[in-house]
């Protein structure tokens, strides 16, 4: 069964550290892997994601992500938190049995992290 | 610009009520998605329209209408709603085929309260 994995209801991060939001995956073949988030009383917004090539991808408000293939990972990285991250995190991964000649995808979303960055 | 246009932003509506949600893209997407979503969980997939017909139907209760008069525009009528029903709807598009990954853009939503 194919399957997106957020291990962690909640982060906690002081500003100016490092953060990082945790996810696994399970499909069958290569995965599509992206990354929303969503502030409060807002829609979701397209963060970044992989779908082959370099394992580390850059995306929006200098967040990256690295896919890591053997460990099955897509954690969400960030070299410095702000307070203006704080909002709602979602992985998710391609459902690999929409067939590409269908024009449109299907995620399948993880459960969500909130990451909370303290001043 | 990836700008996913929805209207109105909040709704409420009584049960026996009749009403519609909107949603417009012009950047020339040719799949468009209806998604429900609670607070706090994950948006759950209600509808996908890829070259506007009807793709995906995630066996929503037809009190809940889609269409898709053309490319740009999609719309959700709602009838004799029931108070869970209440949440935040996501209109989405997608470009359709040949772009890999199909990245789906969302809009701001629309926050229904049935009552």
């Amino acid at each position: 069964a194919q399957s997106v994995a957020q291990p962690e209801d909640q982060v906690n991060v002081a500003e100016g550290n490092p953060l990082t939001v945790k996810c696994t995956y399970s499909v069958s073949g290569n995965p599509y892997l992206f990354w929303y988030v969503q502030y409060p009383n807002r829609g979701l917004q397209f963060l970044l994601k992989y779908i082959t090539g370099d394992n580390l991808v850059k995306g929006s408000y200098g967040f990256e992500a690295e896919f890591n293939k053997s460990q099955t990972s897509f954690h969400l990285k960030k070299p410095s938190a702000l307070v203006s991250d704080s909002a709602l995190y979602f992985c998710a991964v391609r459902d690999m049995r929409v067939m590409f000649s269908g024009g449109y995808n299907k995620l399948i979303f993880g459960a969500g992290t909130r990451l909370a960055v303290h001043p | 610009d990836t700008e996913v246009t929805q209207t109105p932003k909040h709704l409420v509506m009584g049960m026996t009520n009749k009403k519609s949600l909107k949603c417009e893209q012009h950047m020339g997407h040719r799949a468009m998605y209806w998604y429900k979503q609670k607070a706090k969980k994950p948006p759950e997939l209600m509808f996908v329209y890829s070259y506007e017909k009807l793709s995906i139907n995630e066996s929503v209760p037809s009190r809940f209408s889609p269409e898709c008069p053309n490319s740009s525009l999609l719309n959700l009528h709602l009838h004799a709603l029931q108070p869970e029903d209440s949440a935040l709807y996501l209109c989405a598009s997608s470009q359709g085929r040949g772009q890999k990954g199909n990245t789906i853009y969302f809009g701001e939503g629309s926050w229904l309260t049935v009552v």
